[in-house]
């Protein structure tokens, strides 16, 4: 398959163990985030989502971390999975403005 | 991917010839985006579209253009004036009313 994002952060963790994603955003208005997940030669994947109101949120073996004082989200997949190998990255957003806007990614690889 | 569709997967020109890409939806969504992926780098915003018969322009429309005649179709012209259009393009849609994106499969162009 084609490579996307060849000079990407990279994590390497074993099936099984905990991944913790980071990425820092950069406008401090921006009040809605997202987690994409981009397999090999494919679109990205929506994973989950959190509004600025919120600290936390969780999903199924997903949480999403947002810190408003350092812009910082992070995105903690548990038990991590072969098939959780991919590229994440977070996108941010303002209410009424269409201006969403993408992180250049980290390529997690999970081995066996 | 689902509901999005995106005509060819992989698509090869000689340089000065312009192209188009399709994309294709039946998700009954307003919103209807261009997006440009390069290794290393966040997804670019090329165009948009919030309505059908309008338009606007993102970060890098130059040597892009773009038409919304039916709601459920915006093709992207490559066109010879883009100075490097081999890349990854992406065509995403999204409902107005929240500010998920929803993406197409892709279309890798190279142009030699």
């Amino acid at each position: 398959g084609e490579s996307v994002g060849l000079h990407l952060p990279t994590l390497s963790v074993q099936e099984g163990d905990n991944s913790i994603i980071n990425c820092a955003y950069s406008n401090s208005a921006s009040d809605y985030f997202i987690w994409y997940k981009q397999e090999s030669g494919k679109g990205p994947q929506f994973i989950i989502d959190i509004r600025s109101n919120m600290d936390k949120r969780q999903g199924q073996r997903v949480t999403v971390l947002l810190n408003k004082t350092v812009k910082h989200l992070s995105l903690q997949i548990a038990a991590t999975q072969p098939g959780d190998s991919a590229v994440y990255f977070c996108a941010e957003n303002t209410i009424n403005n269409n201006d969403m806007r993408f992180g250049a990614g980290t390529r997690l690889t999970v081995k066996p | 991917d689902g509901g999005i569709t995106q005509s060819p997967k992989y698509l090869f020109r000689k340089e000065g010839q312009n192209v188009t890409l399709s994309c294709e939806q039946n998700l009954n969504h307003d919103a209807m985006y261009w997006y440009r992926q390069d290794p290393g780098q966040g997804l670019r915003l090329i165009y948009y579209s919030q309505i059908v018969n309008d338009f606007q322009k993102g970060d890098i429309a130059e040597g892009y253009s773009v038409s919304r005649e039916k709601k459920e179709s915006f093709p992207l012209t490559v066109t010879s004036a883009q100075k490097n259009p081999t890349a990854f393009y992406l065509c995403a849609t999204g409902t107005g009313s929240n500010y998920e994106q929803y993406f197409g499969p892709g279309t890798r162009l190279t142009v030699t």
